[in-house]
């Protein structure tokens, strides 16, 4: 089945900073690579994904970027705001059987103010 | 709309004793998933479903049982908890391979 690595496990930055946050996935097959932000005592919510037809996707402040050679997605957050600081976990699709999300093991970001 | 509502919120089980979890989502979606999150693991699928009246296996299943009777529930069951079933339990659904819809969860302790 599909692997998902997430890195890094935990991002502190100072409000207006930049955060990255790196995912590599292990099956050439996948095609959908969904983020999901999580706030404490909440469910995960979507917040931007992409497909493997596309390289870069952007929606405000935020921006997903695939490279499906080094099978290696991003997810970057400009200007990051305080009610940024959530889990942040990336996915990706099973290509077995009915393609389920694979997650990642999150990354925690807090962002000082 | 409501979207994926799961209850109870909370429990406290002992060891042995039995519970079910029930999902119920109002987007007429066809596929709908039970996951379980633990402190440094993720998100980890233990059930899906890909439609009323089928269920199928996936990564941590063993313990658990499903069920799919309509398509707007899902339900998750412990026959016999153990201490290692506790855990955050999050349904999903969503349309054929497209974008998932989480409910709020279910902390579940058992001692």
């Amino acid at each position: 089945g599909e692997n998902v690595e997430q890195h890094p496990s935990t991002l502190s930055v100072q409000e207006g900073d930049s955060a990255v946050i790196k995912c590599t996935y292990s099956d050439s097959a996948s095609n959908y690579f969904p983020w999901y932000k999580q706030e404490l005592g909440k469910g995960p919510q979507l917040i931007i994904d992409i497909r493997s037809n596309v390289g870069e996707k952007k929606d405000q402040r935020i921006a997903v970027t695939l490279n499906k050679t080094a099978k290696h997605f991003s997810l970057h957050i400009t200007e990051t705001q305080p009610e940024d600081s959530a889990v942040y976990f990336c996915a990706a699709t099973d290509p077995t059987g009915y393609s389920t999300l694979t997650f990642g093991k999150g990354t925690m970001l807090l962002v000082s103010p | 709309n409501a979207g994926v509502t799961q209850t109870p919120k909370f429990r406290v089980l002992k060891t042995g004793q039995s519970m079910t979890l029930l999902c119920a989502q109002d987007m007429n979606h066809e596929y709908m998933y039970w996951y379980r999150q633990d402190p440094g693991m993720g998100l980890r699928l233990i059930h899906y479903s890909v439609g009323e009246g089928t269920t199928a296996k996936g990564e941590v299943p063993d313990g658990y049982n499903v069920s799919r009777l309509k398509k707007q529930n899902f339900l998750l069951g412990l026959e016999s908890a153990a201490p290692s079933q506790t855990s955050v339990y999050f349904c999903a659904s969503s349309y054929r391979q497209g974008s998932y819809t989480f409910g709020s969860g279910t902390r579940l302790t058992v001692v």
